[in-house]
């Protein structure tokens, strides 16, 4: 059964780049068939899609963070990879990777989650 | 972007009745060239990730209670549960995968009355 697995630091200071790391269990993530994406959920709010990265390390990302965003993959590790710079409090939120099905070589809806983690953002 | 608005935000229905929710588009997620409405249902408990229940705005994923269902087309979509359970209570959300951004509603709260 596939699993999900964020892990990273709790608390980032402002300014500084937050980075995290999804862990895939169960299954491969050099497969054909599906995108691997982050999503997050600001305390008490609803679901913003952050970007999305495919095996061969084509990505997709929400233009609102493109310019602070970088995700990687790691198909030797079955990992992949968030980094968002210059962070605010506004980026305080639990952060979920994903597995997302796609076609036409964009991601589209999501279909397994990892539990999430908590990242705040203070001094 | 695509904005998804959910209404209502929030309702309460009494157990074994039906619960409806409803999610309008800004623009219409139904693609021409195969006739399908690319708007995804997520079910979210309390302290959970998200869980999918619904994709092609009407296709049940495995598993998935039969009680859940999708309808509609274009701009507006229904998500509904025939029969209200006590394991529903829980936060839905749409979402459209028409076109990045990927976008999802506010979300709608289901509780018991």
């Amino acid at each position: 059964q596939l699993q999900l697995q964020e892990s990273g630091p709790g608390l980032v200071k402002p300014s500084e780049t937050l980075s995290l790391t999804c862990t895939v269990s169960g299954g491969s993530i050099n497969t054909y068939t599906y995108y691997w994406g982050w999503i997050r959920q600001p305390p008490g709010r609803g679901l913003e899609w952050i970007g999305s990265i495919y095996y061969s390390g084509s990505t997709s990302y929400n233009p609102s963070l493109k310019s602070r965003l970088t995700i990687s993959v790691d198909t030797s590790k079955n990992q992949f990879s968030l980094k968002l710079s210059s962070v605010t409090a506004a980026d305080t939120a639990v952060y979920y990777c994903a597995r997302e099905w796609y076609d036409y070589s964009v991601p589209r809806y999501f279909d397994s989650w990892g539990q999430g983690t908590l990242v705040a953002v203070s001094s | 972007d695509f904005v998804m608005t959910q209404s209502p935000d929030s309702l309460a229905v009494s157990l074994g009745e039906r619960a409806t929710i409803n999610c309008k588009s800004s623009q219409s997620v139904l693609y021409s060239s195969d006739n399908k409405n690319y708007l995804a249902w997520y079910q979210q408990k309390p302290g959970q990730p998200p869980k999918l229940l619904i994709y092609w705005a009407s296709t049940r994923e495995s598993g998935v209670p039969d009680r859940f269902s999708g309808s509609g087309s274009g701009t507006d979509f229904t998500l509904t549960i025939s029969s209200l359970q006590a394991e529903d209570v829980a936060v839905y959300y749409c979402q459209q995968y028409y076109t990045t951004p990927l976008t999802f509603g506010g979300g709608t709260k289901v509780e018991i009355k």
